[in-house]
């Protein structure tokens, strides 16, 4: 089955330490997002990636960065620059065009200890 | 600028009443409309897109929303509740910023009475 896989589904992060959220996909989709969930806000976008090699930031860039080698690919890092990190990370990803709907994977829930 | 607008965080319905969900959006183009679900713990699910065929659109579920330009709504409707519609329920607009973007509402959360 076709579909976006986020991992791990928990994760615990101490201060000052950097931590990777993975998120692949096997649908050939062009475009990929990252989202993060807080509770009555809704979704904030992160980064995006319309092609390989290449990515735009959000709305919420800073404290975050990202990578785009392989198509099927589009791992998270939230580095010690974020003050605020624990919250539900959804990726999605799409065909690339305006009328595209996301299709997303299940989240990572990231807290601090 | 373009944005979505969803009326009330909290709705409660009984199970086999009516459920409506407010989204108004904000676009100076022709707007492309989503609306999506998710459940507990769980990623968005697309319920419907508008797509400007039709302005009464049919999704999954039982669900289906109606395009009214001249209010700049597309509320998300279902004749009757079932207990498993309880989820979050976001309207979404998507937009050409140089590359194509996404911009959700902030969520309604559906709660479905016995």
């Amino acid at each position: 089955d076709g579909g976006i896989t986020q991992s791990p589904k928990y994760l615990f992060r101490k201060e000052g330490q950097n931590v990777t959220l993975s998120c692949e996909q096997n649908l050939n989709h062009d475009a990929m997002y990252w989202y993060r969930q807080d509770p009555g806000q809704g979704l904030r976008l992160i980064y995006y990636s319309q092609i390989v090699n290449d990515f735009q930031k959000g709305d919420i860039a800073e404290g975050y960065s990202v990578s785009r080698e392989k198509k099927e690919s589009f791992p998270l890092t939230v580095t010690s620059a974020q003050k605020n990190p624990t919250a539900f990370y959804l990726c999605a990803s799409s065909i690339r065009g305006i009328n595209q709907p996301q299709h997303f994977g299940d989240g990572t829930r990231l807290s601090i200890l | 600028a373009q944005s979505v607008t969803q009326l009330g965080s909290h709705v409660s319905v009984s199970e086999g009443a009516l459920v409506l969900l407010r989204c108004n959006y904000s676009s100076s183009v022709p707007p492309y409309l989503f609306w999506y679900v998710q459940y507990p713990n769980q990623g968005l699910q697309l319920l419907l897109k508008y797509t400007s065929a039709a302005t009464l659109v049919k999704g999954i579920n039982g669900f289906e929303a109606e395009f009214k330009k001249s209010e700049t709504s597309f509320h998300l409707t279902k004749p009757s509740a079932h207990m498993s519609d309880a989820a979050e329920y976001f309207c979404a607009v998507s937009v050409n910023t140089g590359g194509f973007k996404t911009i959700f509402g902030a969520g309604t959360r559906l709660f479905v009475k016995a």
